[in-house]
């Protein structure tokens, strides 16, 4: 059984930067693209890009291209998400997929000063 | 980039009632279109993959149908357990998903 296990909640500060873990057992992360998606606090859900571990290709949605950095790490069977320059509209859910099957059980991120 | 229209947003139905979401794409997606199940403070689960394609382990009173821009899902006979939000989301290009419909019990 494929399984997602998430990094822990993270409050940071407006500014800086946060990087989210998601790490797959059960597989390996090769066999899938690994997607990220957000939701804000009772809102919906955005796509916001996905890697493909197998050779570090992205692809990303128009607005979160220069908010949201995905990274894979093939050893460790993990898959990263880095959000830049932090603001309140960043305060959300954020949760990793193996190609938009299985999903990890969410990180809460809040920014605030 | 390719909107997607859910409807109703809300929708209120009773125990064993046949139920239809729709969600209606701003182009052609092709059948791309998987159907989610959220339930309140948890991770959405997918429940129907490109249009028709029921995932493993999902009840078979959850199915799923369209072409082109329009798609259905269906629950034959609603069950207290259904309460949830639905989402579509299209992965034809450009991925995006509806913005959902919370489905309640009557």
């Amino acid at each position: 059984e494929v399984q997602l296990q998430q990094s822990g909640a993270e409050l940071v500060r407006p500014g800086t930067s946060v990087k989210l873990s998601c790490k797959v057992s059960g597989d390996t992360i090769t066999a899938y693209y690994m997607h990220f998606v957000k939701q804000r606090p009772g809102q919906g859900l955005e796509w916001i890009g996905r890697i493909d571990p197998e050779d570090d290709s992205t692809k990303y949605a128009e607005k979160f291209k220069n908010k949201a950095t995905l990274t894979a790490d093939t050893s460790s069977n993990t898959a990263y998400l880095k959000l830049s320059s932090l603001t309140s509209e960043d305060t959300a859910t954020y949760f990793c997929t193996t190609g938009m099957a299985h999903w990890g059980q969410g990180v809460m991120v809040t920014v605030s000063s | 980039d390719i909107q997607m229209t859910q409807s109703p947003s809300v929708l209120s139905a009773s125990v064993g009632d046949r139920v239809t979401l729709n969600c209606k794409a701003s182009q052609n997606i092709n059948k791309y279109l998987n159907w989610y199940q959220q339930k309140l403070g948890e991770a959405p689960k997918l429940l129907i993959y490109n249009t028709n394609n029921l995932q493993t382990g999902i009840p078979s009173r959850f199915s799923g149908s369209g072409s082109g821009t329009d798609y259905t899902l269906t629950i034959s006979s609603l069950q207290p357990e259904d309460v949830a939000t639905y989402f579509c989301f299209q992965h034809n290009s450009c991925l995006t998903f509806g913005s959902g419909t919370k489905l309640e019990i009557k």
